[in-house]
């Protein structure tokens, strides 16, 4: 169990909606990133906060937006939904503030647009 | 552009043996190299990882090696067992503020019993 919890664990939907992932990243952790793995790919990096900023931006669809609350959790939304949108959506979170830091994964939200 | 590459996408391997999988990289800012293994339904979990000050980094049975005029790592467990049969992703990362992971594909290792 890394600390990283995620919800929901599966979402299911249809095109043209919104949906909104949750993040909790490890006690103390400052940075939150957002990564995308679609089928057969590695994970891609789409975007970090850090202590509530956000700090970058990978490649980050223009439907989606993220954001990290005074509580550290984090949220990304995804709206109008595309069947290519189907894939996990993984969140990592980090001490912040620090070189070369290890990122820890949550179990991510497996989401299927129909 | 994949700066990050796993050329073997699966690997099989004799409990006890050694596994090695490999991993390249072509942006020499990249200075900090993670392993991660995953199972299925699950996150990444985070296994090893080394600074491009060193060339080598050991955990148990868990070796890293780095030849950065290669822009090559490896991974090296021994010996494997078959709980090591996972998913395994590479992972880099730039200089401080820009702490964001770059991943290869991963490779599926198999340890046959």
């Amino acid at each position: 169990d890394s600390g990283v919890t995620q919800t929901p664990k599966h979402l299911i939907t249809a095109t043209g909606q919104r949906v909104t992932l949750r993040c909790s990243p490890r006690s103390g952790d400052l940075s939150v990133y957002w990564y995308q793995q679609s089928l057969d790919q590695g994970l891609q990096f789409l975007i970090q906060y850090y202590n509530g900023e956000e700090r970058a931006k990978g490649n980050i669809l223009e439907r989606f937006s993220a954001q990290q609350f005074p509580d550290l959790h984090s949220e990304l939304n995804l709206s109008s939904l595309e069947l290519g949108d189907s894939a996990l959506y993984f969140c990592a979170s980090s001490v912040g503030g620090v070189e070369r830091e290890t990122q820890y994964f949550g179990p991510g939200t497996r989401l299927l647009v129909l | 552009d994949q700066q990050v590459k796993q050329n073997s996408p699966s690997l099989s391997v004799q409990e006890g043996r050694i596994s090695i999988l490999n991993c390249d990289y072509t942006n020499s800012m990249f200075d900090y190299f993670l392993w991660y293994k995953k199972y299925p339904a699950e996150g990444p979990t985070f296994l090893i990882s080394i600074s491009s000050i060193k060339d080598k980094n050991e955990d148990g049975r868990f070796t890293v090696f780095l030849n950065k005029s290669a822009k090559h790592l490896s991974l090296h467990i021994v010996p494997s067992q078959p709980g090591d049969s996972a998913v395994y992703f590479c992972a880099a990362s730039a200089s401080f503020g820009n702490e964001k992971l770059t991943f290869g594909t991963g490779t599926r290792l198999t340890i046959i019993p």
